[in-house]
Order: C-alpha cells, then sequence, then structure tokens
C-alpha cells in the first residue's frame, strides 16, 4: 500500500463548478501538507499549504486536513478552464523531512 | 516561471548508456532537490543538496549519483540505463535547507530509454 492515495481521475466539470480533490494517507506522524498544480510539460508549483489539522483559504481554493481520518481535500469554488492541469498532494513528517507525493488527480474543466 | 533551469529538455537514449541532467537554481538558493516522476510512481524524491554538501536521500537507485558543484548548479547522472528509467525528472531549489513550503520546480527533463 502507498504511503499517500489519490485518485488519478480524469476529473471532468463545468466551468464555475465546485471541484473536489482528496488524498487519503497512512502514516500518522505526517504533519505537513500540500497541494501542488502542474500544468502539462510543467514543473508543479506550490498551491496551498497546512501545517497539521483544519482549514486554509486562499481565493477560490480552500484546502482541508482531517489527520483523525488521515484525509485531506483541496476545494477550488468556481473553477475555470484553467485550472485545468493535474493536481498533487504532498506531505511531510517533519519541515526537513522529504516530500511524499500522490499520483496526481488530472482535471478538465470544460467552458 | 520559477527561475530553475535544467537542460536538456528532452533526451532520448539506449539501455546501458549513462547520460547527465543539469540543474540551476534560482538565483539566492542553496539548496537542490531531484526528483522522478513516472505515470505508475508519481513525484518521487530523489535527493537533496545544499550549499555543496548531500542533504537527504530518498529512493534514489545506486546506479544514480549526483552533485552540487561550487557554483551551486547540480548535475543527477544516471547510468546503466534501463527502459524502467524512462520518466519526467524534476530539479527544485530553495532558500534553506528545511524549506518544505518554498520548493520551486524547474520544467523537467524527459528521459526516453529505448
Amino acid at each position: 500500500q502507498k504511503e499517500v492515495e489519490q485518485d488519478p481521475g480524469p476529473l471532468s466539470v463545468p466551468e464555475g463548478a465546485i471541484v473536489s480533490l482528496n488524498c487519503t494517507y497512512s502514516n500518522s506522524a505526517f504533519q505537513y501538507f500540500m497541494w501542488y498544480r502542474q500544468y502539462s510539460r510543467k514543473g508543479p508549483e506550490l498551491l496551498m499549504y497546512t501545517y497539521s489539522s483544519g482549514n486554509k483559504e486562499d481565493g477560490r481554493f480552500t484546502a482541508q486536513v482531517d489527520k483523525s481520518s488521515k484525509y485531506i481535500s483541496l476545494f477550488i469554488r468556481d473553477s475555470q478552464p484553467s485550472d485545468s492541469a493535474t493536481y498533487l498532494c504532498a506531505m511531510s513528517a517533519g519541515n526537513t523531512d522529504k516530500l511524499i507525493f500522490g499520483t496526481g488527480t488530472r482535471l478538465q474543466v470544460f467552458p | 516561471d520559477s527561475g530553475v533551469t535544467q537542460t536538456p529538455k528532452h533526451l532520448i537514449t539506449a539501455t546501458g548508456q549513462r547520460v547527465t541532467l543539469r540543474c540551476s537554481p534560482r538565483s539566492g538558493d542553496l539548496s537542490v532537490y531531484w526528483y522522478q516522476q513516472s505515470l505508475d510512481q508519481g513525484l518521487q524524491f530523489l535527493i537533496q543538496y545544499y550549499n555543496g554538501e548531500e542533504r537527504a536521500k530518498g529512493n534514489i537507485l545506486e546506479r544514480f549519483s549526483a552533485q552540487q558543484f561550487p557554483d551551486l548548479h547540480s548535475e543527477l547522472n544516471l547510468s546503466s540505463l534501463e527502459l524502467g528509467d524512462s520518466a519526467l525528472y524534476f530539479c527544485a531549489s530553495s532558500v534553506g535547507w528545511d524549506s518544505l513550503e518554498t520548493q520551486y520546480f524547474g520544467p523537467g527533463t524527459r528521459l526516453l530509454v529505448l
């Protein structure tokens, strides 16, 4: 079993929809949780960074962490075609520990 | 543009060969990280260098090695290549050695082993 599980998709939604992307993990030591966006043929770019449990909001993006369920989510409100990309979750047990990535969920937002 | 550069963009080679991938970090960044991204395994951390010294090691094969030079650029050497080494190789950089949230990724090198 992988440490981090993520549904590969693709997830196809109409413009304006609320998108929910999720990851589950098995290592209870993880404390740092990140979401990266990766456009085709580009490197990943950091979208959201959360420490421990709770919610964090940034514009149209909200990250949620539920450590009791070992489950993290990224919500995208009012999705746009420009949001079409692969979204990778990543997590780590400590600030100096390596990042463990999910395999990514491919999102397509159609006009 | 993240400010991290990687060369070459694409590389096609044969099994058994050796290749070198190059990465230049963002100006001012002292840490360089190497990652491998394949369809089935996702993005996997290989190795980190900080200011010329190896800082952390991940799932890096013995056939692979890396180094960081005094000018802070880094090279990843892949030898005795196998078909399964075909993947995207990313370099990322950050200012410090513990900068989890501030890793900036380069555009990657796409390696195809035939």
